[in-house]
């Protein structure tokens, strides 16, 4: 079946530190790739996504890109602040595989940046 | 804007007892769905719903009961809370099916089993 692993956190870092978090997935059809942001006490919300083949998302500093040939979605960002403290989770929607019309998540990846 | 709400945040549970978790969103939305979220295993999806009177099972259902009567509300009911089943639940919705859309997310209801 489909599934999404993503690097083991916690990660730490200091504020305008270079951010990456691995993603990489398996999937059986034609998957969409998501990143979701969940901070402190809320629920998750979309950051950015990528609907096919070498298409880069981008939001908030942030960026992806969806490559097939590695399936990797990782993501980046060039200078982090404070408050992107929060958990970040990769995710894949697969219109042709047996996951359709559902999203697979990866576990999480806890980000903390200090001042 | 209320978008999507969840009702309680927060509940404490005998094992044994029943409960319905409340999700209700204001965005005309066919598709809702339930995910719960462990400590390092990401959200699970429980129960979802392509539209009024649609369900089908997740990867995790075992345990739980939903129904979709109108377009609007989706609730969670646990039949026999289980110490398995403390964890924190998530209501999501998206105005098409997930394939290429973006999911809306409630705050989350934790719940406890003892």
């Amino acid at each position: 079946g489909d599934s999404v692993t993503q690097m083991e956190g916690p990660v730490t870092l200091s504020e305008e530190a270079f951010l990456t978090i691995n993603c990489t997935y398996t999937a059986t059809g034609y998957p969409s790739l998501f990143w979701y942001v969940q901070y402190p006490g809320e629920g998750l919300q979309l950051l950015l996504k990528a609907t096919k083949a070498d298409d880069k998302g981008s939001n908030k500093g942030f960026e992806a890109t969806y490559r097939k040939e590695t399936t990797s979605f990782h993501l980046e960002k060039g200078s982090v602040q404070v408050s992107d403290s929060a958990v970040y989770f990769c995710a894949l929607s697969d219109w042709g595989g047996t996951s359709y019309g559902k999203l697979t998540f990866g576990q999480g990846t806890i980000l903390t940046v200090h001042p | 804007n209320a978008g999507v709400t969840q009702t309680p945040k927060f509940q404490v549970l005998k094992t044994g007892q029943s409960m319905t978790l409340q999700c209700a969103q204001d965005m005309n939305h066919e598709y809702m769905s339930w995910y719960r979220q462990d400590p390092g295993m990401g959200l699970r999806l429980i129960h979802y719903s392509v539209g009024a009177g649609i369900t089908d099972q997740g990867e995790v259902p075992n345990g739980y009961n939903v129904s979709r009567s109108t377009t609007e509300d989706f609730p969670l009911r646990l039949l026999s809370a289980a110490p398995s089943q403390t964890s924190v639940y998530f209501c999501a919705s998206s105005y098409e099916a997930v394939g290429t859309g973006e999911l809306f997310f409630g705050e989350g209801s934790r719940l406890t089993v003892l």
